[in-house]
């Protein structure tokens, strides 16, 4: 069956310590990636996606995410985090080819304390 | 517009009411997608459009729910006959065309049976 684990339900750090979100999926065939952040009260922001080429994909407001094919991964890191990154992140696959609804994973709650 | 526009925002409904969504996609956009998350974080994939035609209708329930994308028109969502267990926030989401472009989301309606 297709699905996405985001195992980390809950992240809680200081600010500049370094994050690393993980994202593993399930799914038959090529596949598009893509990370979405959620700040509170807001709707779902793209923060980077992964079609094809190089793995290590680099996005918005300095977050990254690297594609592992073999591991079935694609895990968002930022270097240094701050207090405005609090927020709700959503790792999301679709087929390359295909109908293009997104599996989600169920999201990490990353709290920065200032 | 630039924005995929949702409304209403919320919806109150007494259960066995009818409650009807509607959702604007951006300008130009070919696909729209509805997702219900419970909870506050699991999505489902309910139904998704290219243009004013069904695309994938594979997360729809078979009884009670039904959606149209008319030409000139907003988007719906209706659910006839509302159940305690159809409290959700629905999202409404677009996308430019094939490839898995990404998509892009509306503020979500959230509705409520009571």
């Amino acid at each position: 069956a297709q699905s996405v684990s985001q195992h980390n339900h809950h992240v809680i750090l200081s600010e500049a310590a370094s994050l690393e979100l993980g994202c593993n999926y399930s799914y038959g065939g090529t596949v598009n990636l893509f990370w979405y952040v959620q700040y509170p009260g807001q709707h779902l922001q793209l923060l980077l996606k992964y079609f094809s080429g190089d793995p290590l994909v680099k996005g918005i407001k300095g977050f990254e995410a690297e594609f592992i094919k073999s591991k079935f991964s694609f895990n968002l890191r930022k270097p240094s985090v701050q207090w405005s990154d609090t927020a709700e992140y959503f790792c999301a696959v679709n087929a390359a080819s295909g109908t293009y609804k997104y599996i989600f994973g169920t999201g990490t709650r990353l709290k920065v304390l200032a | 517009g630039e924005e995929v526009a949702q409304t209403p925002k919320h919806l109150v409904r007494g259960e066995g009411q009818k409650a009807k969504l509607y959702c604007a996609p951006i300008k130009g956009h070919s696909y729209v997608f509805w997702y219900q998350q419970v909870l506050k974080n699991e999505f489902k994939f309910l139904i998704s459009f290219q243009n004013e035609n069904v695309f994938d209708e594979t997360g729809m329930p078979k009884e009670r729910f039904s959606a149209k994308c008319l030409p000139n028109s907003p988007c719906s969502l209706e659910i006839q006959a509302t159940k305690l267990e159809d409290s959700a926030v629905y999202f409404c989401a677009s996308s430019q065309s094939q490839g898995g472009q990404p998509q892009h989301f509306g503020d979500g309606t959230r509705l409520s049976i009571l």
